[in-house]
């Protein structure tokens, strides 16, 4: 069935580095995706959102690249910090009008000094 | 203006008993999303309700579960007769219209059936 999913359901990487976290979307009409963080205990806070007429879009350390072609999605975070470590949902909305947002399992991501 | 509020932010019901768990949108906010999360795994969508109206309710199991946002007051999820495979975290989350905005998150209800 259709479904947004991710690759890699762990991410280690030393303070400093980039992370890249990586999902695949299986609804070619999905028009909107949203990247979340959720830490623990804690309810999934907005990091990035990114419509299909688009293939790229930055924030304040974050970007999110969407290839279209092959279905993937990807968060990248510059100069990871201890703060970043938690657990990154990609959403696809597929509400067709509302907020109805379709999540993938998940990537954890531990940042080690 | 406070985010999306939601209580109790733990609730330990026994098996057979109901569970009712609240959300408070943002100020302004007239749009509600209810999700529920197993521990290790993603949020499921549940139910969407604007005021006094179910909009979409294709992730609510077909029993022992409802949830309403009346004119006033915050919107409720209803677990009738809970059960231990209920044990989960609900999220609830709003946005000032249907589409085309971010929705925000509350904290989560912890439900726990024993």
């Amino acid at each position: 069935g259709e479904s947004v999913g991710l690759h890699l359901p762990t991410l280690s990487v030393q303070e400093g580095d980039n992370s890249i976290i990586n999902c695949a979307y299986s609804n070619s009409a999905s028009d909107y995706f949203i990247w979340y963080k959720q830490e623990s205990g804690k309810g999934p806070q907005f990091i990035i959102d990114i419509r299909s007429n688009m293939d790229k879009r930055q924030g304040q350390r974050v970007t999110v690249l969407l290839n279209k072609t092959v279905k993937h999605l990807s968060l990248q975070i510059a100069a990871t910090q201890p703060g970043d470590s938690a657990v990154y949902f990609c959403a696809e909305n597929r509400g067709g009008g509302y907020n109805k947002l379709i999540f993938g399992a998940g990537t954890r991501l531990a940042v080690h000094p | 203006n406070a985010g999306v509020m939601q209580n109790p932010r733990h609730l330990v019901r026994r098996r057979g008993q109901e569970a009712r768990l609240r959300c408070s949108p943002m100020k302004g906010h007239s749009h509600v999303y209810w999700y529920r999360q197993l521990p290790e795994e993603g949020l499921k969508f549940m139910v969407y309700l604007q005021k006094e109206n179910i909009i979409d309710e294709s992730g609510m199991p077909k029993e022992r579960f409802s949830a309403e946002f009346p004119k006033e007051g915050p919107s409720i999820l209803r677990i009738q007769q809970v059960v231990r495979g209920d044990s989960a975290a609900y999220f609830c989350a709003s946005s000032p219209k249907g589409t085309g905005t971010e929705a925000f998150f509350g904290q989560g209800t912890r439900l726990t059936v024993v």
